[in-house]
């Protein structure tokens, strides 16, 4: 069955750095990966969509990359700031491509 | 534009007690789904709905789990009767095409704690 691993459940950085957080899959090759941002007490909140064809994709101060061969994708906030801190979810498209299968998440602590 | 709205926000039952979440989704999102995050594990896929129909169910965990989406506006999830493996975060998303390929909204979570 497919698997889906983010390597680190916390990750704690400095503001100002870049915090890269790690996505690996196994058992499958999805067409789409996600990225999505979870605050304590809410739901998942779309980030960014990337394509199996698409090597990276950027949006403001985020990037994810998206290596098939690998089967891993790499997610980037640049020039991080506490606000940002927060967990980070990793989902990719069920086999049917109907639904969304995700990580456990990494949790992200900025401090200032 | 209102988001997805989940009630009620928290629920405590006793085992062996019934429980109904309501899932309102984005107006005119014809694609709903429900999630469950039990404490330590990741979100998992309870099913999913296109309108009225359920196009996938494989992640509902037993007959005691119960979805409806009567007139493909808003859903319900029934538990009964409740188990104590059922406390979790139950979460609903909707969506305006099938797949992955888009955006899914997702509700602020409905935590149910069986006791």
């Amino acid at each position: 069955s497919q698997k889906i691993e983010q390597n680190s459940e916390a990750l704690n950085i400095q503001e100002g750095k870049t915090a890269t957080l790690t996505c690996n899959y196994t058992n499958y090759s999805p067409a789409y990966l996600q990225w999505y941002r979870q605050d304590p007490g809410r739901g998942p909140v779309f980030l960014l969509l990337i394509r199996e064809n698409e090597k990276e994709k950027r949006k403001e101060r985020l990037k994810v990359t998206f290596d098939t061969t690998l089967k891993q994708s790499l997610f980037h906030i640049t020039a991080s700031q506490p606000a940002d801190s927060a967990t980070y979810l990793c989902a990719l498209d069920n086999q049917a491509g109907t639904a969304l299968i995700f990580g456990k998440g990494t949790t992200l602590s900025v401090s200032s | 534009e209102a988001g997805v709205t989940q009630f009620p926000s928290h629920s405590v039952i006793e085992k062996g007690q019934t429980v109904t979440l309501r899932c309102d989704p984005i107006s005119g999102h014809d694609n709903l789904y429900w999630y469950r995050r039990v404490m330590g594990k990741e979100i998992k896929f309870l099913l999913h709905f296109v309108k009225e129909s359920k196009q996938d169910e494989s992640g509902m965990p037993n007959n005691r789990f119960l979805a409806e989406r009567t007139g493909g506006t808003y859903s319900t999830l029934k538990v009964q009767p409740a188990e104590l493996e059922d406390s979790g975060v139950y979460f609903c998303a909707s969506s305006s095409l099938t797949g992955s390929y888009t955006e899914a909204f997702f509700g602020q979570g409905t935590r149910l704690t069986v006791v």
